[in-house]
């Protein structure tokens, strides 16, 4: 089955970029019946979509972090990876990355999350 | 964006109980609408999607129903691996869109 882990800096100072991976095994995401998205959920808080990236190199951005955000591929590693510009504190999060289903957009499995704190 | 709407965002149960979460959509979503459970410093977990198929391996006492902008899910008898949050979202457009979550405690 599909296994996915996010992995990064736990500690990112205000103004400087998150940079974080996701491994992915058991599954290529050269799939084209998947996209591989990123969700944050502040401590305590809900969750926020920010966005995907599918095989073929398309992304699709939150609006609200379209400016600061991407995220990209490297099919020969089997991974995805998040960089989040100029950071602030309201960027604290766990940081999930998700298999999302191509047509109905649902998001199954999940990583385990990584706690990255913006903080000086 | 399409907002969602849950309520309550907390209650109290015994197990055994009937439970019913209440999600519903700014704008028609059709049924584009999955469901998720999230245990405390675990990862959301898919029980629903299209707002009533059950996702492979998931209890059937896990249940969803509506379309358009009203949605519920239902444990027909809390069990106590149930107690936890859950969160409704919306597929329907991008920014894909959470609801707030209903956080379920044992009474």
């Amino acid at each position: 089955q599909v296994q996915l882990l996010e992995s990064g800096p736990g500690l990112v100072k205000p103004s400087e970029t998150l940079s974080l991976t996701c491994s992915v095994s058991g599954g290529s995401v050269s799939s084209n019946t998947f996209y591989w998205s990123w969700i944050r959920q502040p401590p305590g808080e809900g969750l926020e979509w920010i966005g995907y990236v599918y095989y073929t190199g398309r992304t699709i951005y939150n609006p609200s972090l379209k400016s600061r955000v991407s995220i990209s591929m490297d099919t020969s590693k089997n991974q995805l990876s998040l960089n989040l510009r100029s950071v602030t504190a309201a960027d604290t999060a766990v940081y999930f990355c998700a298999r999302e289903e191509a047509t109905r957009d649902w998001f199954d499995p999940w990583g385990q999350g990584t706690l990255v704190t913006v903080s000086s | 964006d399409i907002q969602m709407t849950q309520s309550p965002s907390s209650l109290s149960a015994s197990v055994g109980d009937r439970v019913t979460i209440t999600c519903r959509a700014s704008q028609s979503i059709s049924d584009y609408l999955n469901w998720y459970q999230q245990k405390p410093g675990k990862a959301p977990k898919l029980l629903i999607y299209a707002a009533s198929t059950l996702q492979r391996g998931v209890p059937s006492r896990f249940s969803g129903s509506g379309s358009g902008t009203d949605f519920t899910l239902t444990v027909s008898s809390l069990q106590p691996e149930d107690f936890a949050s859950y969160y409704c979202q919306q597929s329907y457009a991008t920014p894909f869109t959470f609801g707030g979550g209903t956080k379920v405690e044992i009474k």
